[in-house]
């Protein structure tokens, strides 16, 4: 079974400009998280989808948005780059995500932003 | 104050040796989960291992250990006979509650370096 894909690897942006990355899980899994991984901050939670919907939710500003698609895809946007945007976003999938059930998250290789 | 705590910025271990990466963590929720990432230079995480609150054993995965001591809210990672491979950072990381869906909160990560 293919694992969580990300696209594109790298990226580079200029202050001001926007970015949406793309996420698909891992074939059956239908909750999607989002995290921002800096040498400062370390990983911290940006968001989680299922079924559509945002569960959950980090706390960053209203510049990281996200969405997620009928077939569990999802995508992450950031407006307005900022110079300490420049992360690795990293998303998990995992199969239920669900209420009163620990289940695994599995995670994608990464997309480095870097802005410029 | 930090949910989880890993002690241990870096850490060198001879190849073949077993060594012991620790992790505290700190929630009020009687159910929990505990897990730990490795994370290669290469930045995926990779799932290692899972504990629940309400595990009676300690869980076992191939080389991985964890040595879960729910009264002092520790969540240690043994890893048994050290190879080259094993060089990466480790994160330990906690969902809380059952109303949390997949959001995850890490530790700081502890530098694993092996020696041959």
């Amino acid at each position: 079974k293919a694992g969580v894909t990300q696209t594109p690897r790298y990226l580079i942006k200029t202050r001001g400009q926007q970015v949406t990355l793309s996420c698909s899980p891992i074939s059956g899994h239908r909750s999607v998280s989002w995290y921002q991984q800096t040498p400062g901050q370390g990983l911290q939670f940006l968001f989680e989808y299922f079924s559509e919907t945002q569960r959950n939710k980090g706390n960053f500003p209203g510049r990281f948005s996200g969405r997620q698609f009928s077939n569990s895809r999802s995508e992450m946007n950031v407006s307005t780059l900022e110079l300490g945007d420049s992360a690795l976003y990293l998303c998990a999938s995992s199969l239920w995500g669900d209420r009163g059930r620990v289940d695994t998250q599995y995670f994608g290789p990464g997309t480095r932003l870097t802005v410029l | 104050a930090q949910k989880i705590t890993q002690t241990q910025p870096g850490m060198f271990v001879q190849e073949k040796e077993a060594v012991t990466l620790d992790c505290t963590y700190d929630t009020s929720d009687p159910s929990y989960g505990l897990f730990w990432y490795k994370q290669p230079s290469s930045g995926e995480m990779i799932f290692l291992i899972y504990q629940g609150s309400y595990d009676q054993q300690n869980a076992t995965e191939g080389r991985y250990s964890l040595n879960f001591q729910k009264a002092r809210k520790s969540a240690n990672l043994v890893i048994s006979a050290s190879q080259l491979g094993d060089s990466a950072m480790y994160f330990c990381a906690m969902r809380e509650g059952d109303n949390q869906g997949g959001k995850l909160i890490f530790g700081q990560g502890t530098e694993l370096s092996v020696k041959p």
